[in-house]
């Protein structure tokens, strides 16, 4: 069955630090991964990534896949406040797209 | 346990007809949020149900877009008279406790609808 796996399930840091949050898949027929920052309503698009290895960046994040391991991070640097959401990563297939169960980042001032 | 499913998983359909897509949300959650990702493009907000609140309609894209949520369960959108641009995998998510509480949304599997 596929299978999307986020890491850290939480994350409390302070502003200026750095994280860098995990996501693993276990999918047939991969064919992208997604980056979303959800704060209330609907998830904000980060990152598509599709090819291994190829770092896509954004401001203070940014985010790269590793085909080989089957993994991608998030990586976000001088941490806000305004950062404080949740993370979630999607993996889209041939056959559906699949949800983790994403990272609750809280920045604290 | 078991967690969010939706039905059908895929649904090819003419251009014209209805189809009706149906959520499972986990057993407990008062909040359901139905998304559809088209392709190349972002998640796309459509509507929210809380418990016996009035939903949160401010997503649907047209007045051929609708929702039920019965007893506060499942939940079954409606698209009538579907167009090509209708179509995209139709996510639903469910939750405990109100939106922006930061809780969790779990999603489902989705519904890959093709409007032919």
């Amino acid at each position: 069955e596929d299978k999307v796996v986020q890491s850290p399930l939480s994350l409390v840091v302070h502003e200026g630090d750095t994280v860098t949050l995990n996501c693993s898949y276990e999918v047939t027929n991969f064919r992208s991964l997604l980056w979303y920052k959800q704060e209330k309503k609907a998830p904000t698009f980060l990152f598509m990534l599709t090819s291994s290895g190829i770092e896509k960046k954004s401001g203070r994040l940014s985010s790269i896949l590793d085909k080989k391991e089957l993994s991608s991070i998030l990586n976000i640097t001088a941490t806000q406040t305004g950062d404080s959401a949740i993370y979630l990563c999607a993996v889209l297939s041939n056959n559906d797209m699949r949800f983790g169960a994403g990272t609750r980042l809280t920045v604290k001032p | 346990g078991a967690g969010v499913s939706q039905s059908p998983s895929n649904k090819v359909t003419e251009k014209g007809k209805d189809v009706e897509l149906r959520c499972d949300p986990i057993s407990g959650h008062t909040a359901l949020y139905w998304y559809r990702q088209s392709l190349g493009q972002g998640l796309e907000f459509l509507i929210y149900f809380q418990g016996n609140s009035a939903p949160d309609k401010s997503g649907l894209p047209s007045d051929r877009f609708s929702a039920e949520r019965t007893g506060g369960s499942v939940s079954t959108l409606t698209i009538q008279r579907t167009q090509q641009e209708d179509s995209a995998v139709y996510l639903c998510a469910s939750k405990w406790g109100l939106a922006g509480g930061g809780d969790t949304q779990y999603f489902g599997p989705g519904t890959r609808l093709t409007v032919l």
